[in-house]
């Protein structure tokens, strides 16, 4: 049972252009979410969080969108650039009590093509 | 430059011998993790430690799984015996859990193969 999911396997676009990454989670007591950014032959890195109490967190050209009422968030990034072409998690916990773990989807491949 | 180390990087072996990975964490970090990466599941959680105590381990094969931290700079995977199924990409991480959450810092991972 896949408590988060990505549904997109793989996505492609344009230098210049608007990415947008999209996650759903099915676990109600998530309440702290992150994206991962993960190049080949490497471990994933950490990109940017969002806690339940907002629903858009920024950084630089990267944005985190969180809409609770429908378990579901969205990274954009803009604009892409070729060295923004990774595979994407999405990851979600629920910072409460002692349980620090966090739950990952299946990734997204992104392409920026030049 | 703290980083999260894991041996070996590359792992072939044959079916039914006895696999043994390595993870040590950034110094400092109370909570570490095993995951594993398959083309199938993506990022699937083994076990987890805090303060070097197992929290949660459901995530593995308990009949050929093992996971430990002998102490607070070693974690341990081990399989025994393993699998062609088992062939992926094991991902330790380690993070710090005060107060709050805090991100996961990956290691570049350990890729097996079996035969």
């Amino acid at each position: 049972d896949q408590q988060v999911k990505q549904n997109s396997p793989s996505l492609s676009v344009q230098e210049g252009r608007i990415s947008i990454l999209n996650c759903d989670y099915t676990n109600s007591m998530f309440d702290y979410f992150l994206w991962y950014k993960k190049y080949p032959a490497e471990g994933p890195t950490f990109l940017i969080s969002i806690s339940s109490i907002k629903d858009k967190n920024e950084d630089g050209r990267f944005t985190v969108f969180l809409n609770k009422s429908a378990k579901h968030l969205s990274l954009h990034i803009v604009p892409s650039q070729p060295g923004d072409s990774a595979v994407y998690f999405c990851a979600a916990s629920n910072s409460g009590g002692s349980n620090y773990k966090l739950t990952f989807g299946k990734g997204t491949l992104l392409t920026v093509n030049p | 430059d703290a980083r999260v180390t894991q041996t070996p990087r590359d792992k072939v072996t044959e079916m039914g011998q006895e696999v043994t990975m390595r993870c040590q964490p950034i110094l400092g970090h109370n909570t570490v993790f095993w995951y594993r990466q398959t083309m199938m599941q993506g990022l699937e959680l083994l076990a987890y430690f805090r303060n070097r105590a197992p929290l949660d381990d459901s995530g593995m094969p308990k009949d050929r799984f093992s996971a430990e931290m002998p102490d607070a700079t070693l974690a341990t995977l081990k399989i025994q015996p393993s699998e062609p199924r088992d062939s992926a990409v094991y991902f330790c991480a380690s993070g710090q859990s005060s107060g709050g959450f805090g991100e996961l810092f990956f290691g570049e991972g350990s890729r097996l193969t079996v035969l």
